[in-house]
């Protein structure tokens, strides 16, 4: 099957530590993104990569790290700079960078203990 | 800047009865417009999405959303709604031309009632 997947689905992590969470997509997509949603809110953009080792931030970046090493992978680092980071994770993936569409995972749901 | 608004927070409609979720856009070119369906705890699916081919556009599972530019809206429609329509509805709206950014609405939560 192809698609995007993430995990871990729940994930609980003390204040102060770091956390990474994963994104594989097995699309051939170019371009992949991670939101960040709140409860009632839409989902904000953290970070997004149009190509392999190279990323941009997004509108809500501080406290999150990305990288992007293969085509597939586009894993997140939520950091103990991030203030309040309990929130519902989205990966997504689009064709190229210039294609709209885009097509989603099944996201992570990080709390902070 | 483009921008987005869901003018409903909440829709309660019941089985069998037709679902209206409204929302406005606002941009600076011709946009492509999209609506994505979210069930409790899941990611978002693609409902569907307008590009200028057609005013009316056609999605999966009944729904509809028609482009009025002169409205600057697009609202989503379908006929009937079903138990399984359940979920919050997203309005999205293209970012800045060839980024491939989003700009998403807040979302409008669809009850149905038996």
């Amino acid at each position: 099957d192809g698609g995007i997947t993430q995990s871990p689905k729940y994930l609980f992590r003390k204040e102060g530590q770091n956390v990474t969470l994963s994104c594989e997509q097995n699309l051939n997509h170019d371009a992949m993104y991670w939101y960040r949603q709140d409860p009632g809110q839409g989902l904000r953009l953290i970070y997004y990569s149009q190509i392999v080792n190279d990323f941009q931030k997004g509108d809500i970046a501080e406290g999150y790290s990305v990288s992007r090493e293969k085509k597939e992978s586009f894993p997140l680092t939520v950091t103990s700079a991030q203030k309040n980071p309990t929130a519902f994770y989205l990966c997504a993936s689009s064709v190229t960078p210039s294609t709209d569409t885009q097509y989603f995972g099944p996201g992570t749901r990080l709390t902070v203990l | 800047a483009q921008s987005v608004t869901q003018l409903d927070s909440h829709v309660s409609v019941s089985e069998g009865t037709p679902v209206l979720l409204r929302c406005n856009y606002s941009s600076s070119y011709s946009p492509s417009l999209f609506w994505y369906v979210q069930h409790p705890n899941k990611g978002l699916q693609l409902l569907l999405k307008y590009t200028s081919a057609a005013t009316l556009v056609k999605g999966i599972n009944g729904f509809e959303a028609e482009f009025k530019k002169s409205e600057t809206s697009f609202h989503l429609t379908k006929p009937s709604a079903h138990m399984s329509d359940a979920a919050e509805y997203f309005c999205v709206v293209s970012g800045a031309s060839n980024t491939g950014k989003l700009i998403f609405g807040q979302g409008t939560t669809l009850q149905v009632k038996p």
